[in-house]
């Protein structure tokens, strides 16, 4: 799982498998935001999952929110070479619309 | 979809030198944001904005000045450059009327500094 101090976590998988990233924060959050990083170009939003929701899907992709332990889970299914990505949870945990990262999970997709 | 561009693409620059990075943004947002991201440590706030005119100190604003001239331009400036600052540093839009959370990021700018 991503957060704090620990090192940026690397998964290779075979396209076609599913995979699934964590994600734990420290303070509560009214919403939990997932980006996907591709190689040179910036961040870019995938899903939002509020507080009051505990899964959200968006094609491909389910996350899921527990309060209680503070924290979050990315889901692709039927991954795709495309996917290959870092991919960063995000929280806004600090004041003034202001978002902090994880330091994100490397996700290969081999083809 | 939000537009923002990020000038220049590379910068090289020596220690104690003078870096201003660009950042556009064509949508209308009220909220700028400059990020910078090193391995281990992901994407760190250094300093953002609420309109032109305002800002507003982040997480690591150590060495760190920005301007927001309009509401579409947001600069970053490093006045006296160090190693430590080499990094890729992204530029972000929001919009709380539309989509309070969401960013919206540009390409990024790699800063080396010798």
């Amino acid at each position: 799982s991503q957060w704090g101090e620990e090192n940026l976590q690397a998964l290779s998988i075979q396209e076609g498998e599913d995979v699934t990233m964590n994600c734990s924060y420290k303070t509560y959050t009214t919403v939990v935001q997932w980006y996907r990083q591709k190689s040179g170009k910036g961040p870019a939003q995938l899903i939002l999952i509020r507080s009051n929701e505990r899964e959200k899907r968006s094609g491909r992709l389910r996350a899921t929110l527990d309060t209680s332990s503070q924290s979050s889970s990315l889901s692709i299914t039927g991954t795709l070479a495309t996917d290959t990505a870092v991919y960063f949870c995000a929280t806004d945990a600090s004041a003034g619309n202001k978002l902090t990262f994880g330091i994100g999970t490397r996700v290969l997709v081999r083809p | 979809e939000a537009a923002v561009t990020q000038s220049p693409r590379n910068k090289v620059t020596v220690t104690g030198g003078n870096v201003t990075l660009s950042c556009r943004q064509t949508n209308s947002h009220n909220y700028m944001y400059w990020y910078r991201q090193d391995t281990g440590h992901g994407l760190r706030l250094i300093h953002y904005s609420y309109g032109a005119g305002n800002l507003q100190i982040g997480d690591v604003p150590d060495g760190y000045k920005a301007t927001r001239t309009t509401q579409e331009d947001f600069f970053l400036l490093l006045e006296l450059a160090s190693p430590s600052q080499t990094s890729l540093y992204f530029c972000a839009s929001s919009d709380p009327g539309y989509s309070a959370e969401t960013l919206y990021f540009g390409s990024g700018t790699r800063l080396t500094v010798l």
